[in-house]
């Protein structure tokens, strides 16, 4: 079983549309959860970054993060076409020097 | 300023030759990484500096060679690559070792032929 388990899509969603994307872990030491969001041929581009649990807004993006479940999600209100990209979910935990990547999940929002 | 600079951007080598990449943040951050990523993969990571100093070595391969000469720089140096090598190689920083946001650069994309 892999640390972090994330659909790699992809995700297909009409223009205004309310993204959900999601991932699972399972190691309970993970402390600092992270979004980034990737377009073709350029670097991750960190796009909200959560300590421990709770929720973090930033304009249209929603982080949440459930430890008792093991469980985030990144939520993109009024999606855009310029949203479509991959989305990687990253964590790591306190002390810990490695960051470990979910595999992405491609999204295309479509005009 | 949340900026890493990568060069050159692309890079196309030889199996015989050697060549460096290069990194460069203005933050203060006191971890580096290098990371390898092939195309619709995840990043994976190789290296990690944390204040200066070698501090993880993911079982790279000798034909890379990482090089930190001040906590602002950060480099990578290759030799005798092969063709599976072909990949975006990312730098990445973060401002204290483990457990914080890191910030990347745009990569550079490697061609070994």
């Amino acid at each position: 079983q892999k640390e972090v388990e994330q659909d790699p899509g992809p995700l297909s969603v009409p223009e205004g549309a309310i993204v959900s994307l999601n991932c699972t872990y399972s190691n309970s030491a993970f402390q600092y959860f992270m979004w980034y969001r990737q377009y073709s041929r350029k670097g991750p581009e960190l796009l909200m970054y959560t300590y421990s649990s709770g929720n973090k807004e930033d304009g249209r993006f929603t982080a949440q993060v459930d430890k008792s479940s093991k469980y985030i999600s990144l939520f993109i209100r009024d999606s855009q076409p310029s949203d479509s990209a991959t989305y990687l979910c990253a964590m790591s935990r306190t002390g810990g020097f490695k960051t470990i990547f979910g595999a992405g999940t491609r999204l295309f929002v479509k005009a | 300023d949340t900026e890493v600079t990568q060069t050159p951007k692309h890079l196309v080598m030889g199996m015989t030759n050697k060549k460096s990449l290069k990194c460069e943040q203005h933050m203060g951050h006191r971890a580096m990484y290098w990371y390898k990523q092939k195309a619709k993969k995840p990043p994976e990571l190789m290296f990690v500096y944390s204040y200066e100093k070698l501090s993880i070595n993911e079982s790279v391969p000798s034909r890379f060679s990482p090089e930190c000469p001040n906590s602002s720089l950060l480099n990578l140096h290759l030799h005798a690559l092969q063709p599976e090598d072909s990949a975006l190689y990312l730098c990445a920083s973060s401002p204290l070792p483990g457990g914080s946001e890191a910030f990347f650069g745009q990569g550079t994309r490697l061609t070994v032929v």
